[in-house]
């Protein structure tokens, strides 16, 4: 079936250092890849998206490669700030009818000043 | 435009009692979800509408969970009795079918407590 595997937390990162979030999937066909982010107190929210292969998603300084062929989509960031303290989650969906979410388990990232 | 509308925020209950979640979709989108997020997991997909009709409800405990959704817009999410282990927050979100990419767009969730 399919499924999503991130890395386990939480991640401590000292600001302006650089994090990677690793995000491997399984999964028939060619699903959409997504990492959404939950900021303490707050609700899901997609950060960015990826569609096929070889695509980049970017937003807020995060970025992530839609990797066909190790079946990975890392997340990265250049220099992490203390406002990027939240649950990072990585999913996938095929859109349309099979358009539900399957999430890995989450992966905290908590940035000290 | 206006997001996806839970409510209530927070509910406290005891086991084998009743509650029920309410959400609005935002305007257009045909589809609709509610997962079951239990502390320090991932969220997990309990049913999915298309317009007023079950898409996917395999993961559902039947027995004490149900869920509808009338006239293809706002829906209510049940759950009669509740045990120890419903303890979560129930999110819903909407997204638009045709064409789409698999975005969903999220509400803020509802927060259940079962003691």
């Amino acid at each position: 079936g399919n499924s999503v595997t991130q890395m386990e937390g939480p991640v401590t990162l000292s600001e302006e250092a650089f994090l990677t979030i690793n995000c491997t999937y399984t999964a028939t066909g060619y699903p959409s890849l997504f990492w959404y982010v939950q900021y303490p107190g707050e609700g899901l929210q997609l950060l960015l998206k990826a569609t096929k292969a070889d695509d980049k998603g970017s937003n807020k300084g995060f970025e992530a490669t839609y990797r066909k062929e190790t079946t990975s989509f890392h997340l990265e960031k250049g220099s992490v700030q203390v406002s990027d303290s939240a649950v990072y989650f990585c999913a996938l969906s095929y859109g349309g009818s099979q358009g539900n979410l399957i999430f890995g388990k989450g992966t905290k990232l908590s940035v000290k000043p | 435009e206006a997001g996806v509308a839970q409510s209530p925020r927070y509910k406290i209950i005891e086991k084998r009692q009743s509650v029920a979640f309410w959400c609005n979709p935002i305007s257009g989108h045909a589809t609709l979800y509610w997962y079951q997020q239990i502390l320090g997991q991932g969220p997990k997909l309990l049913i999915q509408f298309q317009n007023n009709g079950v898409v996917d409800d395999s993961q559902l405990p039947k027995d004490r969970f149900s869920a509808e959704r009338l006239k293809g817009v706002d829906s209510t999410l049940k759950i009669q009795p509740a045990k120890l282990e419903d303890s979560a927050v129930y999110l819903c979100a909407s997204s638009v079918l045709r064409g789409d990419t698999g975005e969903l767009f999220f509400g803020e969730g509802s927060r259940l407590t079962v003691l």
